[in-house]
């Protein structure tokens, strides 16, 4: 079965304290990795697509990267409007159609 | 940001009653879909759409109906609201490619009392 763990479940930070967020997935066939955004009250928000091990997406003060059997996303120097629920999702190919199967996210305080 | 807007954003109903979710975009994307989201689960996918009457079921669809008549626009129906069925709702979009990311709407807050 196909499967996305995230951990932490919830992690707090000081701002400017950089932290990693872990994606590991078990997957068949897997068709690239997504980390989104959410916060409170909206819908996810696109953040980057994975596609191959080694490599790597940067926006701002996140950073995406990719192994065979996880995805991290490295917060550098994070702001307090960085606070959001962010969640991963792998897109596998499976009966004949293709699915996003979506972590339970981790939720990221960052405190001024 | 992507053009999708859900409505109604807020609803209360009773067991027993049919409710209909609405998805509209204005972005002329060929899939969509929805799905449920609740405390200690992941996004989970209700049903999806690859085109105008082309729907499928996703991995939690019993008690769920979909239709697609527009492009642009995609309902839930729940034809019978259950209790089990409260959640956040949420409809997504993507473009000609199925591999292309998915854009998701703000969602509908439904409560079944």
């Amino acid at each position: 079965e196909d499967q996305v763990t995230q951990s932490p479940e919830a992690l707090r930070l000081q701002e400017g304290e950089s932290s990693s967020l872990n994606c590991s997935y078990t997957v068949s066939g897997l068709r690239g990795l997504f980390w989104y955004r959410q916060d409170p009250g909206k819908g996810p928000e696109f953040l980057f697509t994975l596609y191959s091990a080694g490599e790597e997406k940067e926006k701002e003060r996140l950073k995406a990267t990719l192994t065979k059997k996880e995805s991290f996303l490295h917060i550098t120097a994070p702001k307090p409007e960085d606070s959001a629920t962010y969640l991963c999702a792998v897109r596998t190919y499976q009966g004949g159609s293709e699915k996003l199967v979506f972590g339970k996210g981790t939720k990221l305080t960052v405190n001024p | 940001d992507a053009g999708i807007t859900q409505s109604p954003r807020h609803k209360v109903t009773e067991t027993g009653t049919p409710v209909t979710l609405r998805c509209h975009q204005t972005e002329n994307h060929r899939y969509m879909y929805w799905y449920r989201q609740d405390p200690g689960h992941g996004l989970r996918l209700i049903h999806y759409s690859y085109g105008v009457k082309d729907t499928d079921k996703g991995e939690v669809s019993d008690g769920y109906s979909v239709s697609r008549s527009k492009t642009e626009d995609f309902l839930l129906t729940l034809e019978s609201a259950t209790s089990s069925q409260t959640s956040v709702y949420f409809c997504a979009i993507s473009g000609l490619r199925s591999n292309q990311p998915q854009h998701f709407g703000d969602g509908t807050r439904l409560s079944i009392l």
